[in-house]
């Protein structure tokens, strides 16, 4: 079976330093990968997706940026982090295809 | 693109009441639905989904009918538990596009 990996769970940065979180998921093959963020009041916004290594497709331009290294390892990072890069962010996988997807545990990110 | 709009919350009801949650949908051809709920402190889970017209998905109690006539997905729960406070997400799927959410609604079940 499929399962998804995302850590750290919390993490306290201050402003101006850097962030890395990890995503890796097991059990399936050239999935579509997703970086998704919840700020209070504000619903889920997608910030990146890949359909496959070293594409990533940005939809909202801010302070982060995505990689995808390897087929499924997907990493969210910032050089310098703002107070308004806290939030809780969500990895989530799908078949090629676009079907439904599946969330990672979250990480929740406060910048102080 | 997509898009989706769902009653605002909180909605707080009683143990046992009916649960409705509004959702209405824009999207590009013919989308699939997809109800997400998220509790308190984790990642999102799929609930439920239709892929075609008049379809009916369900699972632990909800329900949740596509009407293309109506581009809507109405949650709803016969009668609601404690267990079932949480955010609820709405969302519609077509193309080669990646689900897109909106703010959810938080539902609060008292006992």
């Amino acid at each position: 079976s499929q399962t998804i990996h995302q850590w750290p769970a919390t993490l306290v940065q201050p402003v101006g330093s850097p962030l890395s979180l990890e995503c890796t998921v097991e059990g399936t093959s050239n999935p579509n990968l997703y970086w998704y963020r919840q700020a209070a009041g504000r619903g889920l916004q997608l910030l990146f997706y890949s359909v496959g290594i070293g594409q990533i497709s940005s939809e909202v331009p801010q302070n982060l940026s995505a990689s995808r290294p390897q087929d499924r390892q997907f990493i969210l990072s910032s050089k310098k982090l703002l107070l308004s890069d806290s939030g809780f962010y969500l990895c989530a996988w799908s078949d090629q295809g676009y079907t439904e997807a599946f969330f990672g545990q979250g990480t929740r990110l406060t910048v102080v | 693109g997509n898009s989706v709009t769902q009653m605002e919350g909180p909605v707080t009801l009683s143990e046992e009441a009916f649960l409705t949650i509004n959702c209405t949908y824009t999207a590009t051809g013919y989308p699939s639905l997809f109800w997400y709920v998220q509790y308190p402190g984790e990642g999102l889970q799929l609930l439920l989904k239709a892929t075609k017209a008049d379809d009916k998905g369900s699972n632990k109690g909800f329900e949740a009918t596509y009407r293309k006539e109506t581009t809507s997905f109405h949650l709803e729960k016969g009668s609601v538990q404690v267990s079932d406070s949480a955010v609820y997400f709405c969302a519609p799927q077509s193309g080669n596009t990646p689900l897109v959410f909106g703010k959810g609604t938080r539902l609060s079940v008292i006992a």
